[in-house]
C-alpha cells in the first residue's frame, strides 16, 4: 500500500519552455502533499507544502509564480515550473501523506534537465 | 546549516552482521524522527521512526535508538541482508509556523551488505 506515482520521470526540454509534474497517491487520499528538490550531492529541500483545495505553502527563497502547485483533489498535486531555464535543471520529487496521519510516502522522482 | 547530519557517507558491513547507522541532529524542536532506505532510480520509503517520547522502536530486524540529550538517533539492522544495501536517510520532523509537519533531511549513508 501508500504508493504514489510521479509523471514523468524524466523531461528535457528548451530554455523557455513550462513543465508540468504530476504526484498521484494511487491507493490512500492525501490532504497534504509535498514538493522537493534536490542538487547533486545534497539533501533533499522542501519547496512547498501543497494542501487540498487551498493555496500551497512555500518555503523561503522559493518562487511561488516559479513553481506553480496545484491540488485540486485527494489524490493529485501538480507542480509546473514556468518557463524553465537551465538553473532550473534539477531533481525534483514529490510525497503524500495519508489523510489519516503517518510518515510521508513518495514517488520515484523526476529529472529535469533543461537545456 | 545542516540541522541533520549524517556524518558518514557510505558504511560497509558483512551479511549476518549488525548495521549501524548514525543520524545527528542540532534543533531540539524537533519531535519525530523518520528512517527512509533509497533504491536507485526510485523514491525513498518510509523504514522506521520515532516518536521524541521514546528512545526505542524496533519492527523486526530495523530497530532506532534516539538519545535526545545528546541529540542523536541511531538505526540498527540485525542481521544485515544483502538486499538492505541501499541509500539511508535520516529525517527530522516538526510543525512549521503553517502548523504542517516539515522533514528535515540529511545527506544519507550508502549501505553495501556484502554476501
Amino acid at each position: 500500500g501508500a504508493v504514489v506515482s510521479q509523471h514523468p520521470s524524466r523531461v528535457i526540454c528548451k530554455s523557455g519552455t513550462s513543465v508540468k509534474i504530476e504526484c498521484r497517491s494511487l491507493d490512500f487520499q492525501a490532504t497534504t502533499m509535498f514538493w522537493y528538490r534536490q542538487f547533486p550531492k545534497q539533501s533533499l529541500m522542501l519547496m512547498a507544502t501543497s494542501n487540498e483545495g487551498s493555496k500551497a505553502t512555500y518555503e523561503q527563497g522559493v518562487e511561488k509564480d516559479k513553481f506553480l502547485i496545484n491540488h485540486a483533489s485527494l489524490t493529485l498535486s501538480t507542480l509546473t515550473v514556468t518557463s524553465a531555464h537551465p538553473e532550473d535543471s534539477s531533481f525534483y520529487i514529490c510525497s503524500a501523506r495519508d489523510v489519516g496521519g503517518g510518515p510521508q510516502h513518495f514517488g520515484d522522482g523526476t529529472r529535469l534537465s533543461i537545456l | 546549516d545542516q540541522q541533520v547530519k549524517q556524518n558518514s557517507p557510505s558504511l560497509s558491513v558483512q551479511e549476518g552482521r549488525i548495521s549501524i547507522l548514525n543520524c545527528d541532529y542540532t534543533n531540539s524542536m524537533f519531535d519525530y524522527f523518520l528512517w527512509y532506505k533509497k533504491y536507485p532510480a526510485e523514491g525513498p520509503t518510509f523504514l522506521i521512526s520515532i516518536s521524541s517520547i521514546k528512545d526505542k522502536n524496533e519492527d523486526g530486524r530495523f530497530t532506532v535508538f534516539l538519545n535526545k540529550s545528546a541529540k542523536h538517533l541511531s538505526l540498527h539492522i540485525v542481521p544485515s541482508q544483502p538486499g538492505d544495501s541501499a541509500v539511508y536517510f535520516c529525517a527530522a520532523s516538526r510543525f512549521n509556523a503553517g502548523n504542517n509537519r516539515k522533514l528535515i533531511w540529511g545527506l544519507g549513508t550508502s549501505l553495501g551488505v556484502n554476501p
